[in-house]
């Protein structure tokens, strides 16, 4: 039961345009969401969080957007660089649940020069 | 280098053998996970601990595998009998102790374990 998806297994953007990765999750109880960049053979890198109480929190290039209703996230990248091609995973976790992740299956993002 | 290390980077055992992954957590970092990520998949919970304390187990399999956070020294990941299904790469995590409201948890670089 795959309670964290990520639908699109890789997206192709050109450098300078708005990258959008696409998360929907399944349980109401989550109320933390993280994005992160992996790169192959490196660990995940976090990026960028945001809790329930919110509906988007930006940090430089990178923002994410939070629809509780839907329970959907998405992480816009903009202006996407060569640099941000990787594969990007959704997290999500439920405070009362020991704190572990539970991830989605990764977007693969390519930015093309 | 202040962040998570893992070691060794890859280990090759024959099945039957037992492998030993070992995590040191960021400075000041309490809190330890471990995931694995098969082939093609993404990354799923293992174990969750603090220092002598297995928090949350949940993601172990039931036999052969087991971890530890002693009071001195790494966090270590064992696994004992090998078999080829348990070719993966294997990430431990941290987190410092203090909840801030954040839920951020600081990767390192991961173990490729193979198994022949």
């Amino acid at each position: 039961d795959q309670q964290v998806k990520q639908n699109s297994p890789s997206l192709s953007v050109q450098e300078g345009r708005i990258s959008i990765l696409n998360c929907d999750y399944t349980n109401s109880m989550f109320d933390y969401f993280l994005w992160y960049k992996k790169y192959p053979a490196e660990g995940p890198t976090f990026l960028i969080s945001i809790s329930s109480i919110k509906d988007k929190n930006e940090d430089g290039r990178f923002t994410v957007f939070l629809n509780k209703s839907a329970k959907h996230l998405s992480l816009h990248i903009v202006p996407s660089q060569p640099g941000d091609s990787a594969v990007y995973f959704c997290a999500a976790n439920n405070a009362g649940n020991n704190r572990k992740l539970i991830w989605g299956l990764g977007t693969s993002l390519a930015v093309n020069p | 280098n202040a962040g998570v290390m893992q070691n060794p980077r890859h280990l090759v055992r024959r099945r039957g053998q037992e492998a030993r992954l070992r995590c040191s957590p960021m400075k000041g970092h309490s809190h330890v996970y471990w995931y694995r990520q098969l082939p093609e998949e993404g990354l799923k919970f293992m174990v969750y601990l603090q220092k002598e304390n297995i928090i949350d187990e949940s993601g172990m399999p039931k036999e052969r595998f087991s971890a530890e956070f002693p009071k001195e020294g790494p966090s270590i990941l064992r696994i004992q009998q090998v078999v080829r299904g348990d070719s993966a790469a294997y990430f431990c995590a941290s987190s410092p102790r203090i909840n801030l409201g954040s839920y951020e948890q600081y990767f390192g670089p991961g173990t490729r374990l193979t198994v022949t």
